[in-house]
């Protein structure tokens, strides 16, 4: 998992709590993502940061919020309008030219009651 | 749009027999092609990449991946799987000149190694 970080592991919330999710890097990566993996459903991508103090959404970002305060961290809040919150969500990092080769954290599962 | 599909959810090998997991993508362009693999509660692992050149690619841990182009595939192969092999393969796609945002991730492939 190489110099990204998630905590924590294992994440449970009730309903209409908003809860953030920690994401670490120390590899200097510019980019960093959020992604979302739900059982067979492979990942989607919630958000991503390319850069401090920018970031988009990605394919399914309604319901969630993040900020890229500084370069290492990239904190994804799941809002209470998140319709379906449990999942297991995994952050990832990359250089600037090469995007394509992310190095992703171990990953928080969250669940909702 | 670009998509990719891997058509089968589990694949099954003995230990010491060669495995295949099939992977077809569908994008505008030359496509840039990915496989990764995670185990068990763990973040994804990057194996190896295509993104021009030799058709056979190899990558991490003895595997390798051939692009065909007719076909529209990236299947992953390995000549001899060994049981820590086990775990969930992903393979990846992104068209080319696109951002990073527009790397697709297929739904997984789950291979297990039995002794």
């Amino acid at each position: 998992d190489g110099g990204i970080t998630q905590s924590p592991k294992y994440l449970f919330r009730k309903e209409g709590q908003n809860v953030t999710l920690s994401c670490e890097q120390n590899l200097n990566h510019d980019a960093m993502y959020w992604y979302r993996q739900d059982p067979g459903q492979g990942l989607r991508l919630i958000y991503y940061s390319q850069i401090v103090n920018d970031f988009q959404k990605g394919d399914i970002a309604e319901g969630y919020s993040v900020s890229r305060e500084k370069k290492e961290s990239f904190p994804l809040t799941v809002t209470s309008a998140q319709k379906n919150p449990t999942a297991f969500y995994l952050c990832a990092s990359s250089t600037g030219d090469r995007p394509h080769e992310q190095y992703f954290g171990p990953g928080t599962r969250l669940t909702v009651t | 749009a670009q998509s990719v599909a891997q058509p089968e959810d589990q694949v099954n090998v003995a230990e010491g027999n060669p495995l295949t997991v099939k992977c077809t993508y569908s994008v505008s362009g030359n496509p840039y092609l990915f496989w990764y693999v995670q185990y068990p509660n763990r973040g994804l692992q990057f194996l190896l990449k295509y993104i021009t050149g030799d058709n056979l690619v190899k990558g991490s841990y003895g595997f390798e991946a051939e692009f065909n182009k007719s076909q529209t595939s990236f299947h992953l192969k390995k000549p001899s799987a060994l049981v820590s092999d086990s775990a969930l393969y992903f393979c990846a796609v992104r068209a080319p000149y696109s951002s990073a945002s527009k790397i697709i991730f297929g739904s997984g492939t789950r291979l297990s190694i039995r002794p």
